[in-house]
């Protein structure tokens, strides 16, 4: 059973749209990341939150933005979509403190392709 | 900056062989590490979580194993079945909490 849900499961949209890429959790988690993902493509970090309005950029330069708040809730937006934000998005979250032994939990992942 | 490595990076057995999987890490100073499955299109799934006092970890058909001062990791698939068949990463989280993955094995288990 899924801790970690993220909606839509698949988006085709046109470019120029709006669009918010939605992800929730029912663990408390305090850590919550969005990583993009290009097919058979190592993961790349575009955004993480700490906790309630905290947000950080990740290591891949990304047009989206996010905001943490809520604990549970950590939505992804793109203002402009465009061709190239064609891929696969993952949210994980993870308990603060990774020496306490905690790992991450993933969530079923957006396919978004921007025609 | 950390840096993970995965050996091989594809690997075809045919069914019932066990097999291991190879991550390396380059900075030992690391507080857990984590091998998760990813199925085409899918999203992670967790398989195995080693913290750094550890050195190995079980469940079902699956070890892993945790060797900090050398900087690497192996995952043992016993029996091996088609649907063990995906990718693997593993990943490892060091100073300030960030997470670094590996760039996967992909795995293809034969009838």
């Amino acid at each position: 059973e899924a801790d970690i849900y993220q909606t839509p499961r698949y988006l085709v949209i046109g470019t120029g749209k709006k669009i918010t890429l939605e992800c929730s959790q029912t663990m408390g988690h305090d850590k919550m990341y969005w990583y993009q993902q290009d097919p058979g493509m190592e993961l790349h970090l575009i955004h993480y939150s700490y906790g309630v309005n905290s947000t950080e950029k990740g290591d891949l330069s990304s047009e989206s933005t996010v905001s943490r708040i809520r604990t549970e809730h950590f939505p992804l937006t793109l203002e402009s979509a465009r061709p190239s934000h064609t891929s696969q998005y993952l949210c994980a979250s993870s308990e603060y403190g990774g020496q306490s032994g905690y790992g991450y939990t993933f969530g079923s992942g957006t396919r978004l392709t921007v025609v | 900056k950390q840096e993970v490595t995965q050996i091989p990076a594809a690997l075809s057995v045919p069914e019932g062989e066990n097999l291991v999987l190879n991550c390396s890490f380059t900075d030992s100073a690391i507080y857990n590490l984590q091998w998760f499955r990813q199925d085409p299109g899918k999203g992670l799934t967790s398989l195995l979580l080693i913290q750094s006092s550890q050195r190995e970890q079980t469940s079902g058909r699956l070890n892993a194993s945790l060797d900090k001062s050398s900087g690497r990791s192996t995952l043992y698939i016993a029996a091996s079945q088609p649907g063990d068949s995906a990718t693997y990463l593993c990943a490892v989280i060091g100073t300030g909490n960030q997470f670094y993955f590996g760039t996967g094995t992909s795995l293809t288990v034969i009838p």
